[in-house]
């Protein structure tokens, strides 16, 4: 069947400090993949997508390459804002499937501080 | 302005009433979903709908219910059989892919308070 893994959390880092956060993926075919963001509070918002391998989604400087060959789709940014503290989610959505619902690894906390 | 609202941000009940949350889209889109969350959780979904007057269960569908007698509409039932009841709950939607999956918007959250 269809899952993602995500690394867990809670990851900390200091403002301007580079991020990874590794999301791999188990599906068949060639599903579409996303990041969401989650503010406190809140609910989710779509950071940045992939529908094809080799595809690389960005948004706000938070980058993610989608990897046939590895079943990856890391989210990475070059220097983070202690805005960026959040709660990110890799999902993915099956092909040709209409409108099922996405699959959802568990969610990365992150906090920047200053 | 497009999106999706749900109403309201809180919500206090007592224990044994049945509440219903309500999410209404005017993004026109086909499928609508509800999720849980729990904190420091991640999202599980309670029922989804692909299209009007059908809808399926998700993985912890118990003590909720659904209807969706409208495109916009898909208010969501928790009963006095949900044994934790305490949660955010969110909706979503989504239009119908064309080859490939595209993506779930989502409301702003409801947070039930079961006291």
């Amino acid at each position: 069947g269809n899952s993602v893994t995500q690394m867990e959390g809670p990851v900390t880092l200091s403002e301007e400090a580079f991020l990874t956060i590794n999301c791999t993926y188990t599906a068949t075919g060639y599903p579409s993949l996303f990041w969401y963001v989650q503010y406190p509070g809140e609910g989710l918002q779509l950071l940045l997508k992939a529908t094809k391998a080799d595809d690389k989604g960005s948004n706000k400087g938070f980058e993610a390459t989608y990897r046939k060959e590895t079943t990856s789709f890391h989210l990475e940014k070059g220097s983070v804002q202690v805005s960026d503290s959040a709660v990110y989610f890799c999902a993915l959505g099956p092909r040709n499937s209409g409108n099922t619902p996405l699959v959802f690894g568990k969610g990365t906390r992150l906090s920047v501080i200053a | 302005d497009g999106g999706i609202t749900q109403s309201p941000k809180y919500l206090f009940r007592k224990e044994g009433q049945n509440v219903t949350l309500s999410c209404e889209q005017n993004l026109n889109h086909d499928a609508m979903y509800w999720y849980r969350q729990d904190p420091g959780q991640g999202l599980r979904l309670i029922y989804y709908s692909q299209i009007v007057n059908d809808f399926q269960k998700g993985d912890i569908a118990e003590g909720y219910s659904v209807s969706r007698e409208k495109k916009e509409s898909f208010p969501l039932t928790v009963t006095s059989a949900q044994k934790n009841p305490t949660a955010f709950y969110l909706c979503a939607s989504s239009t119908m892919g064309q080859g490939f999956y595209n993506e779930q918007f989502f409301g702003p959250g409801t947070r039930l308070t079961v006291l």
